[in-house]
């Protein structure tokens, strides 16, 4: 079985401030983890990806996420928030030894205050 | 240029009624999902065909039926529409088969609202 699961409903972070939203997950063997973006009334957006090598990985929009497997967390990060930056972050995880699909979040809603 | 579209993007209907939602990509993947995102913004994965050929059908209502005329298109179709089906649906797509690392391109959604 795979799950994740992202513990805040809502983040709130003044511009210009680090930011940092929240991912576990849960597989049977090793993840392929991903961070999309939804902004509002619009489809979700790829921001990136873990499959394997370097734990620190960078994407789109100056966002990087850190693998850590002892603590089985995938946290989105952003040394400096915009305003456009809020939006909902939705954490997904597949197990890579499996069929199965993409499991997603729940989704945080990350406001950036100006 | 729009990577992976749908039709309609709104859609109103009554009760009991059947409607069709339609998915293209213009991408060249071999593997298209639709996904169901309810009120509170959980997303959950619907269908996924590969090649036109369906490789995953959740727990979903045989009232929803996948039609996948060729490897660019992906409709859904809903019959006898009930009030918890409202929701927004998405519809997606990828560059290989449902194991792989690869990322999910999404279309704009289509909100569907049952009266």
């Amino acid at each position: 079985a795979q799950s994740v699961a992202q513990p805040e409903d809502q983040v709130n972070v003044a511009e210009g401030n680090p930011l940092t939203v929240k991912c576990t997950y849960s597989v049977s063997g090793n993840p392929y983890l991903f961070w999309y973006v939804q902004y509002p009334n619009r489809g979700l957006q790829f921001l990136l990806k873990y499959i394997t090598g370097d734990n620190l990985v960078k994407g789109s929009y100056g966002f990087e996420a850190e693998f850590n497997k002892s603590q089985t967390s995938f946290h989105l990060k952003k040394p400096s928030a915009l305003v456009s930056d809020s939006a909902l972050y939705f954490c997904a995880v597949r197990d890579r030894g499996s069929a199965r699909q993409l499991t997603f979040g729940s989704g945080t809603q990350l406001t950036v205050l100006p | 240029d729009t990577a992976v579209s749908q039709t309609p993007k709104y859609l109103v209907t009554q009760m009991g009624n059947d409607k069709s939602i339609k998915c293209e990509q213009n991408l060249g993947h071999d593997t298209m999902y639709w996904y169901k995102q309810d009120s509170k913004k959980f997303l959950k994965i619907m269908f996924s065909y590969n090649n036109k050929e369906l490789i995953i059908n959740e727990t979903v209502p045989n009232r929803f039926s996948p039609k996948s005329p060729d490897k660019a298109h992906l409709n859904l179709h809903i019959n006898s529409l009930e009030l918890g089906d409202s929701a927004v649906y998405f519809c997606a797509s990828s560059p290989a088969g449902t194991g792989s690392h690869n990322e999910q391109f999404f279309g704009p959604g289509t909100r569907l609202t049952v009266l």
